[in-house]
């Protein structure tokens, strides 16, 4: 049990679909992320909050639309995939220094179990 | 690519041996941290190294920074069939503040 949750643990969806995955850290951090792991191929940075606010947005479609309401829930939505977006989705969690925006210190990260997301 | 490129890809031991991965990156950063993941399941958070630090232990761990070489290696000492799992780097660079990257992983096969 790292702390940080995600629900569901699978999903099977259309592509026409619409549904959430969801993520909530119980840390206390300020700082939370998706990735997407394919297989063969490096995790992926999806996207990146800090302090509630996306500070990054690594060129992912707009089919994927993140959501932080506050510090400790993050959800990804999703909306018209494609069968190439079957993939596991993996949140994470830090506690970051600073003041929001660009952060540097470069703590360690805490992952949930992921969400196994398969595009029928 | 930004990201860490682990070294081997796939090794297979006996138990008891010792079991060396490495990691290469390619530009400057605060830290290097390494992560290991059950087939799958999340990743769990090994042991952390910063830019100027240079070994560190962690139990049955070991890892190495050399910066000059971009280059970071994880052994894993007197190995046992439950380290079976891959294992992955993942640098935090020096200007993108909290953004860590990952490799694609080396797939460790301990057996019994």
């Amino acid at each position: 049990e790292t702390g940080v949750t995600q629900t569901p643990r699978h999903l099977v969806m259309g592509m026409t679909n619409k549904k959430s995955l969801k993520c909530e850290q119980h840390l206390g951090h300020n700082a939370m992320y998706w990735y997407k792991q394919s297989a063969k191929k490096p995790l992926e940075l999806m996207f990146v909050y800090n302090f509630k606010e996306q500070t990054e947005n690594n060129s992912v479609p707009s089919r994927f639309s993140p959501e932080c309401p506050n510090s400790s829930h993050l959800f990804l939505h999703l909306h018209t995939l494609q069968p190439e977006d079957s993939a596991l989705y993996l949140c994470a969690s830090s506690q970051e220094r600073g003041t929001g925006g660009l952060l540097t210190s470069g703590n360690t990260i805490y992952f949930g179990e992921g969400s196994w997301l398969t595009v029928v | 690519s930004q990201q860490g490129e682990e070294d081997p890809q796939a090794l297979s031991i006996q138990e008891g041996e010792n079991a060396t991965m490495n990691c290469s990156y390619k530009t400057s950063i605060n830290n290097l941290q390494w992560y290991r993941q059950n087939s799958g399941r999340g990743l769990v958070h090994l042991i952390l190294i910063r830019s100027n630090e240079r070994e560190k232990h962690s139990g049955r761990l070991r890892v190495t920074l050399d910066t000059s070489k971009k280059s970071s290696s994880l052994l894993i000492t007197a190995s046992r069939a439950a380290d079976t799992a891959s294992y992955f780097c993942a640098t935090a660079l020096s200007n993108t503040g909290n953004q860590f990257y990952f490799g694609t992983g080396t797939s460790l096969t301990v057996i019994p």
